[in-house]
């Protein structure tokens, strides 16, 4: 079983739409949380990290953790074609010594 | 500006050649570490290193070396490189360890071609 698993996509919504990215992990000790982005051909960039159950807002994103349920997400709101990127979740280990990413998942905004 | 370095970004090399790929961070971080990222296996640490002359294995250490003599620095070493490691490398840092709320600032990337 992979620690992190998220669905590859190809993730396509409309200009203006919300996109809602999703992300399991297996480490029921997992304490940190994290979305990235990458561009093609790009290393990845922070977007939002995340620690407590619930919502947390940054502009357009709002990451959401359930830890009950082994699940984070990441939605952003009025989806612009400059949010066409892949984004990948990341959660720490539970000995906190190592981050775990997942395979990412494809969004692309249609104009 | 506060930076992750990595040298160089392209590199082709032969079969059993030592190699070196730089690190430099000047954000005075802790915690640094390399990926390599393959297509259909995202991102897999290698190695990590929670601080000055403390480094541990990652998921895929086999075949690399590091070594963390000084804070900003974090030199991934492979002794006798071959076909299996063509991948893109990052080296990555953070102020703190994982279990912080602090997250990765990333490098370039090294695309590494072994022929």
């Amino acid at each position: 079983q992979k620690e992190v698993e998220q669905n590859s996509g190809p993730l396509s919504v409309p200009e203006g739409a919300i996109a809602s990215l999703n992300c399991t992990y297996s480490d029921r000790g997992s304490q940190s949380f994290f979305w990235y982005r990458q561009y093609s051909g790009k290393s990845p960039e922070l977007i939002m990290s995340i620690y407590s159950n619930g919502d947390k807002e940054d502009g357009r994103f709002t990451a959401q953790l359930n830890k009950a349920s082994q699940y984070v997400s990441l939605l952003i709101r009025d989806s612009q074609p400059s949010d066409s990127a892949t984004y990948l979740c990341a959660v720490s280990s539970n000995t906190g010594n190592q981050f775990y990413f997942g395979t990412g998942t494809s969004l692309t905004v249609i104009p | 500006e506060a930076q992750v370095t990595q040298n160089p970004r392209y590199l082709i090399t032969v079969t059993g050649k030592k190699l070196t790929v730089t690190c430099s961070q000047n954000m005075n971080h802790e915690y640094m570490s390399w990926y390599r990222q393959d297509p259909g296996l995202g991102l897999r640490q290698i190695y990590y290193s929670m601080n000055v002359e403390v480094t541990d294995k990652g998921d895929v250490p086999e075949g690399y070396k590091v070594s963390r003599k000084e804070k900003r620095n974090f030199p991934l070493i492979l002794e006798s490189p071959s076909p299996n490691q063509t991948s893109l490398y990052f080296c990555a840092s953070s102020l703190k360890h994982p279990r912080t709320n602090y997250g990765y600032t990333f490098g370039s990337g090294t695309r590494l071609t072994v022929v």
